[in-house]
């Protein structure tokens, strides 16, 4: 059971780059989401999913995408890439009932955007 | 909307000594509140949860947090902290009608003089 997965560790691009940062989950979870973690601000959530073919938009949406496809996976496209998404990315994933808040978190993605 | 303030944004304690990490959050009804810690490079891991209940909860690490309704606060508390307890704590509340909005303070970093 390897938990919420995501690569790649560190990733840097050049401004108006597009790329994919995976995340993936083995437990079987409903709900995932994508934060982005900028010092001093804690973690600010980007999109979330309810399930596979549900996403919606989180308090900081503009210049990112996502799909779910499967309940698996959670991919979280940047566009065009901005030097103000550099920050650290990280993908969590949740169950249903009483385990509903117990957010369980990927190793998150370092992005360096030049 | 809830949020969630943490006034210290970083803290040294003597090992040994006793901790009391602050959190105050704004919420119109009872929250749902919880205490992530993240190590150095490593994403988020539980510590602890308020749903409902007694309004002080253990979890894990020897990491204790009460809920004060009046004053609208969940402070966590180690009566004992040891060296392997530096890292960085994020207060976190959900909204109890929109389960997908869990909104992180901005952390408190914690270094321990061994």
């Amino acid at each position: 059971n390897a938990g919420v997965t995501q690569t790649p560790k560190f990733q840097v691009l050049k401004t108006g780059q597009s790329m994919t940062l995976q995340c993936a989950q083995d437990m079987n979870h409903e709900y995932m989401s994508w934060y982005r973690q900028d010092p001093g601000m804690g973690l600010r959530l980007i999109h979330y999913s309810v399930g596979a073919g549900i996403t919606d938009q989180g308090e900081v949406p503009n210049g990112y995408n996502v799909s779910r496809s499967t309940t698996e996976d959670f991919p979280l496209r940047l566009l065009s890439a901005a030097p103000s998404q550099t920050s650290v990315y990280f993908c969590a994933s949740r169950g249903g009932g009483v385990r509903l808040y117990e957010q369980y978190f990927g190793p998150g993605t370092r992005l360096t955007v030049t | 909307a809830q949020s969630v303030t943490q006034p210290d944004i970083h803290i040294t304690v003597s090992e040994g000594a006793s901790l009391e990490l602050r959190c105050n959050y704004s919420y119109g009804a009872t929250p749902y509140l919880f205490w992530y810690v993240q190590s150095p490079g490593q994403g988020l891991q539980l510590l602890l949860k308020y749903f409902s209940g007694d309004t002080l909860v253990q979890g894990i690490k020897g990491f204790e947090a009460e809920f004060k309704r009046s004053q609208s606060s969940f402070n966590l508390r180690k009566p004992s902290v040891h060296w392997s307890d530096a890292a960085e704590y994020f207060c976190a509340v959900g909204a109890r009608t929109s389960y997908d909005k869990v909104i992180f303070g901005p952390g408190t970093s914690l270094s321990v003089i061994p």
